[in-house]
């Protein structure tokens, strides 16, 4: 049960696009169609933003959007607002009754 | 409108035991798996162990292995976590979420807002 991995952090300018990566292993990402991706704000709890890998749950904006390519999965916010500035973490279901989370990506709105 | 309470947090020693509750509303909640991740300060999020609608499928990391036991009453509407042997490292807050299935396991739609485990001498 290694975490996966993500960046610590990322940045970019208001209306620019950024991806944040999430890589695991063919036990977990590779395997399942099984990430999610959430949004946490200091101090709160965290929010589904995607899941499935690619789909958004209703009243999340187009704005992010998700995608897999072998052991890597990927989040992308297009259209950067200062709102997006946050902590975001994937998840993937690993097998066995097991999830693993990454470490986390910290976003900075410039 | 869904609701998750935890409650049940607080200090205790090293080497004792502590048990979590979760209260639901707002959903059926004996049709859905049901899961407790925990954030330590200032730390990431890690998954701790999850139960599936019936309570038939149970599973848990590696870090807690042997000392957590997870259960459901479905009829009370509640999500529990038994926490034996506490160690220092096991000091996090500790959010309940709910699943999008319920006998398969997916993805948390819905979370709690913790409850604070603080592992001490």
């Amino acid at each position: 049960q290694s975490a996966l991995t993500q960046p610590a952090s990322v940045s970019g300018s208001p209306g620019q696009s950024i991806t944040i990566s999430c890589t695991g292993t063919s036990s977990d990402v590779g395997s399942y169609n099984l990430v999610s991706w959430y949004q946490q704000y200091p101090g709160k709890a965290p929010k589904l933003m995607i899941y499935e890998g690619n789909k958004r749950p209703s009243g999340v904006s187009n704005r992010f959007s998700g995608s897999r390519s072998g052991n890597t999965a990927s989040l992308t916010i297009s259209g950067l607002q200062a709102e997006d500035e946050a902590d975001y973490y994937c998840c993937s279901y690993a097998g066995s009754s097991t999830f693993v989370f990454g470490g986390g990506t910290k976003l900075t709105v410039l | 409108e869904v609701q998750l309470v935890e409650s049940g947090g607080g200090l205790v020693q090293p080497g004792r035991s502590l048990r979590l509750s979760c209260a639901a509303s707002g959903f059926t909640f004996n049709n859905y798996a049901m899961h407790w991740v925990r954030q330590a300060p200032g730390k990431g999020l890690e998954w701790v162990s999850g139960i599936s609608w019936n309570s038939d499928t149970i599973g848990y990391a590696d870090s807690v292995k042997g000392r957590f036991t997870i259960s459901k009453d479905n009829a009370k509407n509640s999500l529990y976590l038994q926490m034996n042997s506490l160690r220092a490292d096991d000091t996090a807050l500790y959010y309940c979420a709910k699943d999008f299935m319920g006998s398969s396991w997916s993805y948390f739609d819905y979370w709690g807002q913790g409850t604070l485990v603080t592992v001490s001498s």
